[in-house]
């Protein structure tokens, strides 16, 4: 079955600090690959996305993703950490185009403290 | 950038009585619309999928008669929760796609008192 796992639940890290978010699928066909963010009580806003070409792929609020087809990961990165980007990250997969339904992670709660 | 609304953004209503949910793609038309539910410090779940001028895609374990769905015009699809319980108060999320990407609305959220 296609399936998407973060795998923490929850990442706690200090202000300035790097920081890595966990995220793995499964599939036998290409995929499209998102990292939306979700603040309390707001909808979700797209970080960044893979469809197709680099590997590497940056998005806003300096975060980046990297694709590894090898690997079935798409691991969300930022290298310094602010207060603010305390929320909760989905990782989010769609296997039929962009336009498709989307399978969701269970999500990582990033808290970022002083 | 594209954006999408929903109306309201929060309900209490009693138990047994429906509620409508909007949500309008404000920029962009869309034939094709996404309704989510989330529950508390939960993921996304996908209810169902809006198509403009047929019928709604409903998921698996989503019944069709509790959450009706209307796509009425290009630019805005209703979820109507009928006859709604307490176990039906969650966080509700519509999204709509272009040729890159999905946008997604602001949700309601809804009360069962």
């Amino acid at each position: 079955a296609q399936s998407v796992t973060q795998l923490d639940s929850q990442v706690p890290v200090f202000e300035e600090a790097p920081v890595e978010l966990r995220c793995n699928y499964s599939s036998s066909v290409s995929v499209y690959l998102f990292w939306y963010v979700q603040y309390p009580n707001q909808g979700l806003q797209l970080l960044l996305k893979y469809l197709s070409g680099s590997t590497l792929v940056k998005g806003i609020n300096g975060f980046e993703a990297e694709f590894n087809k090898s690997q079935t990961s798409f691991h969300l990165r930022k290298p310094s950490v602010h207060i603010s980007d305390t929320a909760e990250y989905f990782c989010a997969v769609s296997w039929t185009g962009t336009a498709s339904k989307l399978t969701f992670g269970t999500g990582t709660r990033l808290q970022v403290t002083l | 950038g594209a954006v999408v609304s929903q109306h309201p953004s929060r309900v209490i209503c009693k138990s047994g009585t429906s509620v409508k949910i909007e949500c309008r793609s404000l920029d962009f038309q869309a034939t094709t619309m996404f309704w989510y539910r989330q529950f508390p410090k939960q993921s996304l779940m996908l209810m169902a999928t809006s198509n403009e001028g047929s019928k709604a895609t409903y998921e698996q374990g989503v019944e069709k008669d509790k959450f009706l769905i209307n796509h009425a015009s290009l630019t805005l699809s209703t979820l109507t929760v009928t006859s709604a319980h307490p176990e039906d108060s969650s966080f509700y999320i519509c999204s709509a796609p272009t040729r890159s990407t999905q946008y997604f609305g602001p949700g309601t959220r809804l009360t069962v008192l």
